[in-house]
């Protein structure tokens, strides 16, 4: 299957400076995307999704960015909180349904 | 509104045993998809379900099956246990069964094979 890769596993930011978790997927024709987050103990919670049809969304303090290009997607979150502190990862959809690939992940502490 | 219920929340099980993990989807929501997490893999689409009928199949063995009721819970199942399924398995649920749906996750089977 394809695969969703993300550049780094760990990103440590200082509580209020902004965070930025980067994601690459190799297929081209995937169309969907969402950023799921993922705290110890608990299921992914879902932050934003994004079609293939746009560049940017905006949530509250989330912005995600999709590059058709590079094949690269980020997700930016404002204003880093302590309860920011996951998992963090990627999916990606293309046309099969309800079956997304994940990303490997990427840890975000945020150190008050 | 409820949110994805799984149970139980945990399971020990020895080799050779079978299991089986239950899943409700939010009200209203008629595809459930199970998925596998471990640390090595990270998570893993096993199957997904719509109308009591599997839709997509991951690449896992057949020891790994699934079903959905006419009241869209759904059950999955497997059997000759190995230490290597020992993972947390998750059941998602989305209102309909096309692409570019949002899956909102439980909160997880954690099993233990020993």
């Amino acid at each position: 299957g394809e695969s969703v890769g993300l550049h780094l596993p760990t990103l440590s930011v200082q509580e209020g400076d902004n965070s930025i978790i980067n994601c690459a997927y190799s297929n081209s024709a995937s169309d969907y995307f969402i950023w799921y987050k993922q705290e110890s103990g608990k299921g992914p919670q879902f932050i934003i999704d994004i079609r293939s049809n746009m560049d940017k969304r905006q949530g509250q303090r989330v912005t995600v960015l999709l590059n058709k290009t590079v094949k690269h997607l980020s997700l930016q979150i404002a204003a880093t909180q302590p309860g920011d502190s996951a998992v963090y990862f990627c999916a990606e959809n293309i046309f099969t349904g309800n079956q997304f690939y994940f990303g490997t992940g990427t840890s975000l502490t945020v150190i008050p | 509104k409820a949110g994805v219920t799984q149970t139980p929340r945990y399971l020990i099980k020895t080799r050779g045993q079978q299991v089986t993990l239950s899943c409700s989807p939010i009200s209203g929501h008629r595809s459930v998809s199970w998925y596998q997490q471990t640390p090595g893999q990270g998570l893993q689409f096993l199957f997904e379900y719509f109308s009591e009928t599997q839709r997509n199949k991951g690449n896992f063995p057949g020891r790994f099956s699934g079903r959905q009721f006419s009241n869209s819970r759904s059950e999955m199942n497997v059997s000759t246990l190995e230490l290597g399924d020992s993972a947390l398995y998750l059941c998602a649920s989305s209102p309909r069964a096309g692409f570019n749906e949002k899956l909102f996750f439980g909160s997880g089977t954690q099993l233990s094979v020993l």
